[in-house]
């Protein structure tokens, strides 16, 4: 079935330093990709999302790369801050409606 | 709304007790899907509806738990004869229409269950 492969599970980057979380998906119909952020204690947040006839995607201090080839996609976060602290969370969907999410990423920015 | 709200936003109930968790979409949101996220672990989808189509129960675990959407809005979950492992924070999303064509879902706040 439709999966979604998201390393690594814990990161941990000291301030001003970048972050990278990569994702892995299986179904080759899927055309769009978010990603989510979830603080503690509060529902996930989209953040940055891209879709398949783009390959990069920037907003400030985070971008998202695309390899339709080799499915894969990746969250870019630069000069990381404290408040970038959270589990970040990539999804897939293409064919369907259900979107497929990683694992998650508990990232911590340490001061 | 604003956003999508749920209730209650935390819940202890004792073993054996039925609870009910509520969601009221995005206004306009046609699409609204259940999310169970039990602690530390990612989003294990539940169930899904869309306008007046059949909702999509495949994710639900067991035949203890149901949900029903009203009038195509509100949305309520009901877990039965709760379990301890039933304790977990039960998100609900919505979306304008289908995400195939890209359309984000919002996620709410959550509700958390604690069953003890």
């Amino acid at each position: 079935g439709e999966n979604v492969e998201q390393h690594p599970s814990t990161l941990s980057v000291q301030e001003g330093d970048s972050a990278v979380i990569k994702c892995t998906y299986s179904d080759s119909a899927s055309n769009y990709f978010p990603w989510y952020k979830q603080e503690l204690g509060k529902g996930p947040q989209l953040i940055i999302d891209i879709r398949s006839n783009v390959g990069e995607k920037k907003d400030q201090r985070i971008a998202v790369t695309l390899n339709k080839t080799a499915k894969h996609f990746s969250l870019h976060i630069t000069e990381t801050q404290p408040e970038d602290s959270a589990v970040y969370f990539c999804a897939a969907i293409g064919g369907t409606y259900k979107y497929i999410f990683g694992t998650g990423t508990r990232l911590k920015v340490l001061a | 709304g604003a956003g999508v709200s749920q209730s209650p936003s935390n819940k202890v109930t004792e073993k054996g007790k039925d609870v009910e968790l509520r969601c009221d979409p995005i206004s306009g949101h046609t699409a609204l899907y259940w999310y169970r996220q039990s602690l530390g672990q990612g989003l294990e989808f539940l169930i899904y509806f869309q306008g007046n189509s059949a909702p999509d129960k495949s994710g639900l675990p067991s035949d203890r738990f149901s949900a029903e959407r009203t009038g195509g809005s509100v949305s309520t979950l009901t877990i039965q004869r709760t379990q301890q492992e039933d304790s977990a924070v039960y998100l609900c999303a919505s979306s304008l229409a289908t995400p195939i064509s890209g359309n984000t879902i919002y996620f709410g706040e959550g509700s958390w269950l604690t069953v003890v």
